[in-house]
């Protein structure tokens, strides 16, 4: 069982927009603004697509946004498109004796 | 261009070992933290350890603490993970990837596969 809790799954049409959400707790999400969001395709390598719960790393597309409230974090996706389609995996600091927990991801279909 | 090349993964038996390198490139290795996070066949990524620029701080998930070391040579501009006490558990594509705050170039794995 993952440290964070994601849907397992999430789903929308090309040009709307979805949100993931991505729960911990007062000892990870809650207590440090060091929310990442990767993308991952099948067989690739991981993308960092947002990092400090709401920065993008450059030449990420800001139709890709993320939030947090309280313990929950959100990765945002406007506009969908086809190439969207991956899973998505949310990973936050939870100090320094855990350090990072990842969550279980959630896969996007592009319907 | 920033580059970070994994080796030495292959198959091992139970209770063996292996040490992995990440040859890094295109980016001055010396300044970066570094970490191992490994994604076991068709699940999700896990964090296994990290160590500050300088290794001055290491840091071990519980699940390969004791088992796992992990280093760095900065004049080689490479990371090492020497896995000890090898599980069937601990089968999985093994990720370098540089970055503590910022996790923004990962390689492109090597693959550990323990069985008998």
């Amino acid at each position: 069982q993952s440290a964070l809790t994601q849907p397992a799954s999430v789903s929308g049409s090309p040009g709307q927009s979805i949100t993931i959400s991505c729960t911990g707790t007062s000892s990870d999400v809650g207590s440090y603004n060091l929310v990442s969001w990767y993308q991952q395709h099948p067989g690739k390598a991981p993308k960092l697509m947002i990092y400090e719960g709401s920065k993008r790393p450059s030449g990420v597309s800001n139709r890709f946004s993320g939030s947090k409230s309280g313990n929950t974090a959100s990765l945002t996706i406007s506009g969908l498109q086809a190439e969207d389609e991956a899973d998505y995996y949310c990973c936050s600091y939870a100090g320094s004796s855990t350090f990072w927990v990842f969550g279980g991801g959630t896969k996007l279909t592009v319907l | 261009e920033v580059q970070l090349v994994e080796s030495g993964g292959g198959l091992v038996k139970p209770g063996g070992s292996l040490r992995l390198s990440c040859a890094a490139s295109g980016f001055t290795f010396s300044s970066y933290s570094m970490n191992w996070v490994r994604q076991a066949p068709g699940k999700g990524l896990e964090w296994v350890s990290s160590i500050s620029s300088s290794s001055s701080y290491i840091y071990y998930a519980d699940s390969v603490k004791g088992r796992f070391t992990i280093s760095r040579d900065n004049a080689k501009n490479s990371l090492y993970l020497q896995m000890n006490s090898l599980r069937a558990e601990d089968t999985a594509v093994y990720y370098c990837a540089r970055g503590v705050v910022v996790t923004d170039y990962w390689g492109q794995g090597t693959l550990v596969t323990v069985s008998s």
